[in-house]
């Protein structure tokens, strides 16, 4: 069974840094392209960034392009997110989500979710 | 930028009729469109893909239909443990930049 474990949320100031966790099992990580989806409170789905399955490609929402690092570690079988420069819009649940993929390429929409990690930006 | 917009935004059905669920792209996407269903405290859990394609597990009672700017997700008989908020997302973009719409809730009536 696919299990998708986020960790690393906690309060953090504006301006402040964070590195988000996930931890992958129950599957062939280094097979699947990997996102990161995120959700504010009492709002809907917006996509974050998706990296695909070897780490050679990576992609950015606007609101996060330039701020944000998606990364992974095959030998590891987790996915990361590191946050800078964050803003209070950043506050949100953020999700580990696996691509659905087709051989080495995503299929850009999302088969198996975390139950998330909280980061609230506030002073 | 493609926006995803989804009607209505509340839903009210009473169990066992059938619910139909729109969602508008703002330019074409193809069949490039995927249904996901999400209940309170719970991820999303992907029900539809390629706009008509159920995902493994997921009751026939689902279907999806549409291409172009307009897909639609109908539920045939809505069973009690289908009350949730539905989205929407387009992934027709290159360089990805994938979308979801602002979701439909459908409610017990």
């Amino acid at each position: 069974e696919v299990e998708l474990v986020e960790s690393g949320g906690v309060v953090v100031q504006p301006g402040g840094s964070l590195r988000l966790s996930c931890a992958a099992s129950g599957f062939t990580f280094d097979n699947y392209a990997m996102h990161w989806v995120r959700q504010a409170p009492g709002k809907g789905l917006e996509w974050v960034s998706l990296i695909n399955w070897d780490g050679s490609d990576t992609y950015y929402s606007d609101s996060v392009k330039g701020r944000f690092t998606i990364s992974r570690d095959n030998s590891q079988n987790s996915l990361y997110l590191q946050m800078n420069s964050l803003r209070a819009e950043d506050t949100a649940l953020y999700y580990c989500v696996k691509d659905k993929s087709i051989g080495d390429d995503p299929s850009y929409y999302m088969d198996a979710w975390g139950k998330g990690t909280t980061v609230t930006v506030s002073s | 930028e493609i926006v995803m917009t989804q009607s209505p935004a509340t839903l009210s059905v009473s169990p066992g009729e059938r619910a139909t669920l729109s969602c508008r792209a703002s330019q074409s996407v193809r069949n490039s469109v995927a249904w996901y269903q999400q209940k309170p405290g719970q991820a999303p859990r992907l029900l539809i893909y390629d706009a008509s394609t159920r995902a493994a597990g997921i009751p026939a009672r689902f279907s999806g239909s549409g291409s172009g700017t307009e897909c639609t997700l109908t539920i045939s008989s809505l069973q009690s443990e289908d009350f949730a908020v539905y989205y929407c997302q387009e992934y027709n973009n290159w360089p990805p930049r994938l979308t979801f719409g602002g979701g439909t809730k459908v409610e017990i009536k």
